[in-house]
């Protein structure tokens, strides 16, 4: 079983609409959660992180996390074309040190 | 400054050669990674260094060596490469607040696309 795992895609949504974009992990010591953004050929680059129970908001990002279902998503209101991008989401494990495990991405597409 | 600046951007080198990627940043953080990325693949962690020393190196081959020579730079040394080590290099920084701290988070450089021949 893969530490933390991720629907490689694409997923297509229609511009303006809900994209929802999904995160297992196996490490139940699991501590913090984070979500990057990395269009072809640049680097990651940060956009949420979490780390309880619950929703946390940021713009028209909200990040999601059921610890009891090892469990963490990314919801992306009105999504625009420059949403399109592989989302990578990256979990640190207790007792990992600073350690990040990345999943394998999901590959978003907003469509006009 | 709130960048981790790579150079260069793109590297050809031959299996013989060898080459250095450099990274720095001035944003007082003091954790430093070097990551592997190759294409369609999530990044993999090569090595840490935390206050300037290794703390992680996770089994990486010889031929890749790092290096830190103070808290705003970062080295990795390259010498008798193979063509499957062609992929993006990252380098990250990260604000170094405690060892267990929750919202550690990594900020990464824009890369050095390496091609070996």
């Amino acid at each position: 079983q893969k530490e933390v795992e991720q629907n490689s895609g694409p997923l297509s949504v229609p511009e303006g609409a809900i994209a929802s974009l999904n995160c297992t992990y196996s490490d139940r010591g699991s501590q913090s959660f984070f979500w990057y953004r990395q269009y072809s050929g640049k680097s990651p680059e940060l956009i949420m992180f979490i780390y309880s129970n619950g929703d946390k908001e940021d713009g028209r990002f909200t990040a999601q996390l059921n610890k009891a279902s090892q469990y963490v998503s990314l919801l992306i209101r009105d999504s625009q074309p420059s949403d399109s991008a592989t989302y990578l989401c990256a979990v640190r494990t207790a007792g990992g040190g600073n350690k990040l495990t990345f999943g394998t991405g999901t590959q978003l597409k907003v469509e006009l | 400054d709130t960048e981790v600046t790579q150079t260069p951007k793109h590297l050809v080198m031959g299996m013989t050669n060898k080459k250095s990627l450099k990274c720095e940043q001035h944003m007082g953080h003091r954790a430093m990674y070097w990551y592997k990325q190759k294409a369609k693949k999530p990044p993999e962690l090569m090595f840490v260094y935390s206050y300037e020393k290794l703390s992680i190196n996770e089994s990486v081959p010889s031929r890749f060596s790092p290096e830190c020579p103070n808290s705003s730079l970062l080295n990795l040394h390259l010498h008798a490469l193979q063509p499957e080590d062609s992929a993006l290099y990252l380098c990250a920084s990260s604000p170094k607040k405690g060892q267990q701290a929750r919202d550690e988070k990594l900020f990464f450089g824009s890369g050095t696309q390496l091609s070996v021949l």
